[in-house]
């Protein structure tokens, strides 16, 4: 069965404090890796797609990095405006279904 | 204005009644679908729909029912509310070219509760 684990569900961080959110996943034909940021009060807010092993994305403060098993979200000298809840999902079918990890609660304190 | 608009964004009500929830999308997207969420359980997929004649069941479908009244609206009903139906609702909508690689893009939500 496909899974999808996000780790840590939380992390508080001092501003500048640098840190990686680490999205694990075990599917059978990964088709995409989708990150997205989603703020209390709203819908996800799409951030960056990954299609294969090695493929790196970049905005702003973060970077996105996928291997065979599993995607990091690397967030580099956080702003307070960086809090938020940070969801990564994947896609293993034609058919554009999503299976969607918990999520990892992001927290920077000024 | 929102690309994904959906209505109401909150609403209270009470177990056994009928609750629809709307969503209208102005991407030109053929792919919508409907998401629950809960704390500590992420996004899951209640329908999903590919054009106004193609209605597909999620992982998480009973309880539900949706309609697809045209190209750029998806609805979602509840029959009969019951209590552990309270969460957040979602709707997502894709563009289809490209297969399944391509990102999802959501409302705002409707924050539903059933005493």
């Amino acid at each position: 069965e496909d899974q999808v684990t996000q780790s840590p569900e939380a992390l508080r961080l001092q501003e500048g404090e640098s840190s990686s959110l680490n999205c694990s996943y075990t599917v059978s034909g990964l088709r995409g890796l989708f990150w997205y940021r989603q703020d209390p009060g709203k819908g996800p807010e799409f951030l960056f797609t990954l299609y294969s092993a090695g493929e790196e994305k970049e905005k702003e403060r973060l970077k996105a990095t996928l291997t065979k098993k599993e995607s990091f979200l690397h967030i580099t000298a956080p702003k307070p405006e960086d809090s938020a809840t940070y969801l990564c999902a994947v896609s293993t079918d034609s058919w554009g279904k999503f299976q969607f990890g918990a999520g990892t609660q992001v927290v920077v304190t000024p | 204005d929102a690309d994904v608009t959906q209505t109401p964004r909150n609403r209270i009500t009470k177990t056994g009644k009928r609750i629809m929830l709307e969503c209208s999308q102005t991407k030109g997207h053929d792919r919508m679908y409907w998401y629950r969420q809960d704390p500590g359980l992420g996004l899951r997929l209640i329908y999903y729909s590919f054009d106004v004649k193609d209605i597909n069941k999620g992982e998480i479908s009973d309880g539900y029912s949706v309609s697809r009244q045209a190209q750029a609206k998806f609805s979602l009903s509840l029959e009969s509310a019951i209590p552990n139906q309270t969460a957040l609702y979602f709707c997502a909508t894709s563009d289809p070219q490209g297969g399944g690689n391509q990102p999802q893009h959501f409302g705002d939500g409707t924050r539903l509760s059933i005493l």
